[in-house]
């Protein structure tokens, strides 16, 4: 079947740095994409990964191993506007279809 | 980057009636576009896949009766909730690829509450 976990819930504190891990088994892959969602609204596009290794952009990194399964995206320099869920998603077989996980809460302290 | 939008934001209903909720891509044109629903604190569920000029393709579950998808344009597609009961009450978005799979832009959203 296909399947994408990541944490539940992750806390930080402002301008630190923190790590959100994905695992991914899917039964085809073009691609690996993280979303940022503010509580009661859409998602916002952050990052898509298709080739191994690390893609930078601003505060915000996004890294995929495609033979391990697993992509994290990194914030840097966290601010309190960072406190959103943070959501991991596979175009696998299909066309044009995402395949979700559930989601990361991520709080930040001040 | 591209740009889609839904109407309306939100809308309040009474139980038995149609909800109709319009998906427009503003400056490029989607042969593609779905529909997700999202209840509180649980992640995107996607409802059904909507193509131009065909039927949608639903997800298991949902009631193709029920959700009525029209994809009539390179540019809008329109989910009607029928019939529309408390439980259906949710966040409903939709989305589409622009010119290539590397982005899927999501429209602002739809908060329906049915009484």
């Amino acid at each position: 079947g296909q399947n994408i976990d990541q944490p539940t819930e992750m806390t930080a504190t402002e301008g630190a740095i923190v790590q959100i891990n994905c695992t991914y088994q899917t039964s085809g892959f073009n691609g690996l994409f993280w979303y940022q969602q503010h509580a009661g609204e859409a998602p916002t596009f952050l990052s898509y990964n298709v080739l191994d290794g690390l893609e930078e952009k601003g505060r915000f990194s996004s890294f995929l191993s495609r033979s391990k399964g697993y992509s994290y995206l990194l914030l840097k320099e966290l601010q309190m506007k960072d406190s959103a869920s943070y959501l991991c998603a596979v175009l696998g077989d299909s066309n044009y279809q995402l395949i979700w996980g559930a989601g990361t809460k991520l709080i930040i302290k001040p | 980057g591209a740009v889609v939008s839904q109407h309306p934001s939100r809308v309040i209903c009474k139980s038995g009636t149609s909800v109709k909720i319009e998906c427009r891509s503003l400056d490029f044109q989607a042969t593609t576009m779905f529909w997700y629903r999202q209840f509180p604190k649980q992640s995107l569920m996607l409802m059904a896949t909507s193509n131009e000029g065909s039927k949608a393709t639903y997800e298991q579950g949902v009631e193709k009766d029920k959700f009525l998808i029209n994809h009539a344009s390179l540019t809008l597609s329109t989910l009607t909730v029928t019939s529309a009961h408390p439980e259906d009450s949710s966040f409903y978005i939709c989305s589409a690829f622009g010119t290539s799979r590397h982005e899927q832009y999501f429209g602002p959203g739809t908060r329906l509450t049915v009484t």
